[in-house]
């Protein structure tokens, strides 16, 4: 499984956008790139997904460059309630769903 | 949201005893996940189930057992707890294992256990 790395935390103010890059240097040719939002107490969030160029949905934008070693999880105007853990996820269809969580990206948006 | 509960929500245990964590879902998806979460380590996959009695280990499955006989029930034991065991623990579920169509989990409110 492709391992990946992010920033362990980052500091933003509401009305931002917050961009967190995630790196995953061994991605392989089948991986698909996730990303998930934990609230504390709570389990983590299906955010978005992707493979490639760019996805947009309702929630945020994910910019994948075309060698795939890095992606970007864009979360345009930020408001206090995306105070959250933000994961960073790589695998592939052969390893099932044994995706691996690493320790995300603390995100803190201040008033 | 999915229809996912766990109970216990909070259990407190002494070291060497059984333990067992139910799941719950009403979504009739076919994977169902324990995972863990400790300070530092993000989420861990215990075990997870590919169907009715279809189990396999994760990466952190030594000391724990799971059982599935429903679609809707996924339990995971612990068969003498001990302190490194514990953590808040989190089922999931998912509706298919290909990412390409509905693969993304949902996760329940998770269970805090605490060896003493």
């Amino acid at each position: 499984l492709a391992k990946t790395t992010q920033p362990i935390s980052m500091d933003s103010y509401e009305g931002q956008e917050v961009n967190i890059t995630c790196s995953h240097n061994n991605i392989a040719t089948n991986d698909y790139i996730t990303w998930y939002q934990q609230f504390p107490s709570q389990g983590p969030r299906f955010i978005i997904q992707g493979y490639k160029t760019k996805v947009t949905n309702e929630v945020a934008s994910l910019f994948i460059p075309a060698d795939r070693k890095s992606s970007t999880l864009s979360l345009p105007r930020v408001s206090l309630s995306d105070t959250a853990v933000y994961y960073c996820l790589v695998g592939d269809m052969a390893a099932g769903n044994k995706l691996t969580f690493g320790g995300g990206t603390r995100v803190l948006v201040k008033p | 949201d999915a229809g996912i509960t766990q109970s216990p929500r909070h259990k407190v245990t002494e070291t060497g005893t059984p333990v067992t964590l139910r799941c719950h879902q009403t979504e009739n998806h076919r994977y169902m996940y324990w995972y863990r979460q400790d300070p530092g380590h993000g989420l861990r996959l215990i075990h997870y189930s590919y169907g009715v009695k279809d189990t396999d280990k994760g990466e952190v499955s030594d000391g724990y057992s799971v059982s599935r006989s429903k679609t809707e029930d996924f339990l995971l034991t612990l068969e003498s707890a001990t302190s490194s065991q514990t953590s808040v623990y989190f089922c999931a579920i998912s509706e298919s294992r290909d990412f390409r169509q509905g693969y993304e989990q949902f996760f329940g409110p998770g269970t805090r256990l605490t060896v003493l």
